[in-house]
């Protein structure tokens, strides 16, 4: 299972939106509405931000949202903070009953 | 306190043998699946092993089949990891992650780190 295609890094200043993308094959991304996001920050293990595509556990910000079509998910951050800063990953669940990270996203907030 | 405990990384010789153990508290152990996810130095994240609630079915990344058995002991609340014929690539950091009922993983504990090398 290859990982999921996401940008290595990506860039915005404070107050603007970025928005990652999360490519995959009709094996994950394109089988299921099954799609994740994480936020990990320096040292630290991942958090879950996004799950269902779109919906947001609780205690998350609104700010933070996801969408998909076909293949393809993508994570929206809007009104950027600098606390916003860090690694993100996308994941899937397969038709194989595994599951899929991204490589990875880098955010930096300029 | 809700939360996962991992121990039992360490430095080990390729071909060898390591066992990790992970402890839950704060939620009902039992109900949930719980799952190991690796993340090599520098690297992204990669999904390991599951494993149902009541230990009736576990399943593997193609990678570790064969290799690395995924366990637990409800009566403990505890999650296990065996590893065996480790090679250089098993390196990274292991997550004990607890299932969140939709396909997703929503408690991480800190990770142990697995260093595989001579």
């Amino acid at each position: 299972q290859s990982a999921l295609a996401q940008p290595a890094s990506v860039s915005g200043s404070p107050g603007q939106s970025i928005a990652i993308s999360c490519t995959g094959s009709s094996s994950d991304l394109g089988a299921y509405n099954y799609v994740t996001w994480y936020r990990q920050l320096p040292d630290k293990a991942p958090t879950l931000i996004v799950y269902d595509v779109t919906q947001r556990p609780s205690g998350v910000s609104d700010r933070f949202s996801g969408s998909k079509s076909g293949n393809t998910a993508s994570l929206t951050i809007s009104g950027l903070q600098a606390e916003d800063e860090a690694d993100y990953y996308c994941s899937s669940y397969t038709t194989s009953h595994t599951w899929v990270f991204g490589r990875g996203t880098k955010l930096t907030v300029l | 306190e809700v939360q996962l405990v991992e121990s039992g990384g360490g430095l080990v010789q390729p071909g060898g043998s390591l066992r990790l153990s992970c402890a839950a508290s704060g939620f009902t152990f039992s109900g949930r699946w719980m799952h190991w996810v690796r993340q090599g130095p520098g690297k992204g994240l990669v999904w390991v092993s599951r494993i149902k609630g009541d230990g009736s079915y576990t399943n593997y990344a193609e990678s570790v089949k064969g290799r690395l058995t995924i366990s637990r002991d409800n009566a403990r609340n505890t999650l296990f990891l065996q590893m065996g014929g480790l090679r250089a690539e098993d390196t990274g950091v292991y997550y004990c992650v607890r299932d969140g009922d939709h396909w997703d993983f929503d408690l991480w504990g800190r990770g142990t780190l697995v260093t595989v090398s001579t």
